[in-house]
């Protein structure tokens, strides 16, 4: 059964910076483009950053480009998001997704991120 | 990367047919058969309904169908079910980046 699991949400002051992470269990996880996903309260989805199965394409936002940074370990099965210079209107929940003809099959259940003083 | 025009809402009664477009430019919808659509009930995660504009991975409903014309594409459900009540999302690629719809709310009359 695949499984995605995230991790690292919290309440973050302004300007600071938060490491997100995402287990993935019961596929081959270096066979597979990953994404990450946001959705601000009680907003719609937005597309964050997407890594290419070894890591050598990233793929960004407009609205996170220069400031978050996607990665992988794929002998850890673990996908990443390291978000800096965070702003307010970061504030949501962060979901990590598998790919599959560019279509976002297996979702987490999210971790939220609160970025407020 | 401007987002996808949905209408932000939809209704129709169990039984009947509804469908949700999912409107874009010549640099996504219309420039690529990458178009893919969300199921989302309320605190829940995101579910794909729709992939490659009109296949639906194994589990989805046949009354659950996709297809595209021009920079339109559109999502339509038929006899429709109490349980379809959700919020739907389209997306699309748009050339190594994705970009989503705003979502738009199915209500069951």
């Amino acid at each position: 059964e695949v499984q995605l699991v995230e991790s690292g949400g919290g309440l973050v002051q302004p300007g600071g910076s938060l490491r997100l992470s995402c287990a993935a269990s019961g596929f081959t996880f270096s066979s597979n483009w990953m994404s990450w996903v946001r959705q601000a309260p009680g907003k719609g989805l937005e597309w964050v950053a997407k890594i290419k199965e070894d890591g050598s394409e990233k793929y960004y936002g407009d609205s996170v480009k220069g400031r978050f940074t996607i990665s992988r370990d794929n002998a850890k099965n673990s996908l990443y998001l390291q978000m800096n210079s965070l702003r307010a209107e970061d504030t949501a929940v962060y979901y990590c997704a598998r790919e599959v003809a560019v279509a976002s099959d297996y979702w987490g259940q999210g971790t939220l991120v609160t970025v407020s003083s | 990367q401007s987002a996808l025009t949905q209408p932000p809402s939809a209704s129709g009664s169990p039984g009947q047919s509804v469908t949700i477009s999912c409107t874009g430019t010549s640099s996504d919808v219309g420039g690529y058969n990458y178009v893919s659509w969300y199921q989302q009930h309320p605190g829940k995660a995101p579910k794909l309904m729709i992939y490659e504009v009109s296949k639906r991975p194994s589990g989805v409903p046949d009354r659950f169908s996709g297809s595209k014309s021009g920079n339109t594409a559109s999502l339509s459900v038929s006899g429709l079910q109490a349980e379809d009540e959700a919020d739907y999302y389209c997306s699309s690629y748009a050339g190594s980046t994705v970009v989503f719809g705003g979502g738009t709310k199915l209500t069951v009359l």
